[in-house]
């Protein structure tokens, strides 16, 4: 079946600008994650679904970041006023179901910050 | 919070060779333990991972082992090949069940495998 997509691939922003980043996860997958990586370095987890409710936004860096999944399934990660220290890849990973182990990756959305 | 730390941060081995990565953990409650396999550009693709009710897993010519006394838990990939050049990260996560449990992620390790 088709695995965890994001959009768009590639976002190129100048600082100050707004972004928007799109999350489809497996269908029926109950966990939604958000991570940013850094180059060179691992994921960072910034925030956590479970359904339509956002159970734990403890790693999202700033006011400036926030998240939702408004029915369930698809969640849209945005950036207000962004800073290049913001570029970096964002990447959605969901999970069956809250018991489950296994998170399922996406490619990610690349992001600069000029 | 959870802390975990990989080392090498590079590894070159001769095709057919073996690998050993090590990664240690901070939490003793952590229970979790992937390793994800990620080619550039690519997205991170679960490889193998351990529960911490079990001391070793073996998939082919990948294993996990881990030793929870030491907090330690390290990637084996035997009879290297070309194709398992990447970046590998090990990851741990701790929780209950309904809670987020996410992962907290090693810095890397960059495997060349040489033909």
């Amino acid at each position: 079946g088709a695995g965890v997509s994001q959009s768009p691939r590639y976002k190129v922003a100048k600082r100050g600008q707004d972004v928007a980043l799109r999350c489809d996860p497996i269908s029926g997958h109950v966990s939604l994650f958000w991570y940013q990586q850094a180059l060179g370095q691992g994921p960072e987890f910034l925030t956590y679904f479970q359904n339509e409710a956002q159970l734990d936004k403890s790693g999202l860096p700033s006011d400036r970041f926030f998240a939702e999944r408004p029915e369930g399934s698809v969640s849209t990660l945005k950036i207000q006023r962004t800073q290049q220290e913001d570029s970096a890849v964002y990447l959605c990973a969901s999970r069956r179901t809250s018991a489950s182990d296994t998170q399922y990756f996406g490619p990610g959305t690349r992001l600069t910050v000029l | 919070g959870e802390n975990v730390e990989q080392h090498p941060s590079t590894l070159s081995v001769q095709e057919g060779d073996s690998a050993v990565i090590k990664c240690t953990y901070s939490d003793s409650a952590s229970n979790y333990f992937p390793w994800y396999k990620q080619e550039l550009g690519k997205r991170p693709q679960l490889i193998i991972d351990i529960r911490s009710n079990v001391g070793e897993k073996k998939d082919q010519r990948i294993a996990v082992t881990l030793n929870k006394t030491a907090k330690h838990f390290s990637l084996h990939i035997t009879e290297t090949q070309p194709e398992d050049s990447a970046v590998y990260f090990c990851a741990a996560s701790l929780g209950y069940s309904g809670s987020a449990r996410q992962l907290t992620f090693g810095s890397g390790t960059q495997l060349t495998v040489l033909p």
